[in-house]
């Protein structure tokens, strides 16, 4: 079974600081993995995923993250924060060939501070 | 814009009432959604897969009665939440892959509350 572990439920950088946002799974098959970003009442908004290829994946607002196979790690970073980050992000992992459902990590708030 | 639509955004409901919330695929079809719940501060659990065309496939734990789960045509699944209580009450989500292009769309969710 997949699982995915989001390491801290709450970050708060300050902005134009690095954004560092951790995400481990588990699977019994290599996995396809995402990052999604929800601000208050909305829903889920796809901000980049991992397939095959290429282990460093840019996606949009500027975020990129890295696949390590070797640390079943997924972690989200950003350069330098913008006030319009604050959100709820969630990592994601479904097997290579299951259907779409997904499984989703705790979740992590992130805050920018002026 | 949008290409996964729910509807009610919002909805506040008496207990005992039933409240039906649409997830809708504007511009593809799909013959599986997703529903997901979510707590506040919390993550987002998968309830069922909703299949059209046939019965859908309930996560453990998620009751078949209380969550109704209809998906009538390739661009609609309806959850339907019986006999609501406030241990309900939760901005539920849905999904939908475009098996064409193997991308997911989420809706943008509904929270019930239940007084």
């Amino acid at each position: 079974a997949q699982s995915v572990t989001q390491l801290g439920s709450h970050v708060s950088v300050s902005e134009g600081a690095l954004v560092l946002l951790r995400c481990n799974y588990s699977s019994s098959v290599p996995p396809y993995l995402f990052w999604y970003v929800q601000y208050p009442n909305q829903g889920l908004q796809l901000l980049l995923k991992y397939t095959t290829g290429a282990t460093l994946v840019k996606g949009i607002n500027g975020f990129e993250a890295e696949f390590k196979k070797s640390e079943t790690s997924f972690h989200l970073t950003k350069p330098s924060a913008h006030m319009s980050d604050a959100a709820e992000y969630f990592c994601a992992v479904r097997p290579l060939k299951g259907a779409q459902k997904l499984v989703f990590g705790q979740g992590t708030r992130l805050t920018i501070n002026p | 814009g949008a290409v996964v639509s729910q509807h009610p955004s919002w909805v506040i409901c008496k207990s005992g009432t039933s409240v039906k919330i649409e997830c809708r695929s504007l511009d593809f079809q799909a013959t599986t959604m997703f529903w997901y719940r979510q707590f506040p501060k919390q993550s987002l659990m998968l309830m069922a897969t909703s299949n059209e065309g046939s019965k859908a496939t309930y996560e453990q734990g998620v009751e078949k009665d209380k969550f109704l789960i209809n998906h009538a045509s390739l661009t609609l699944s309806t959850l339907t939440v019986t006999s609501a209580h406030p241990e309900d009450s939760s901005f539920y989500i849905c999904s939908a892959p475009n098996h064409r292009t193997g991308e997911l769309f989420f809706g943008e969710g509904s929270r019930l509350t239940v007084l």
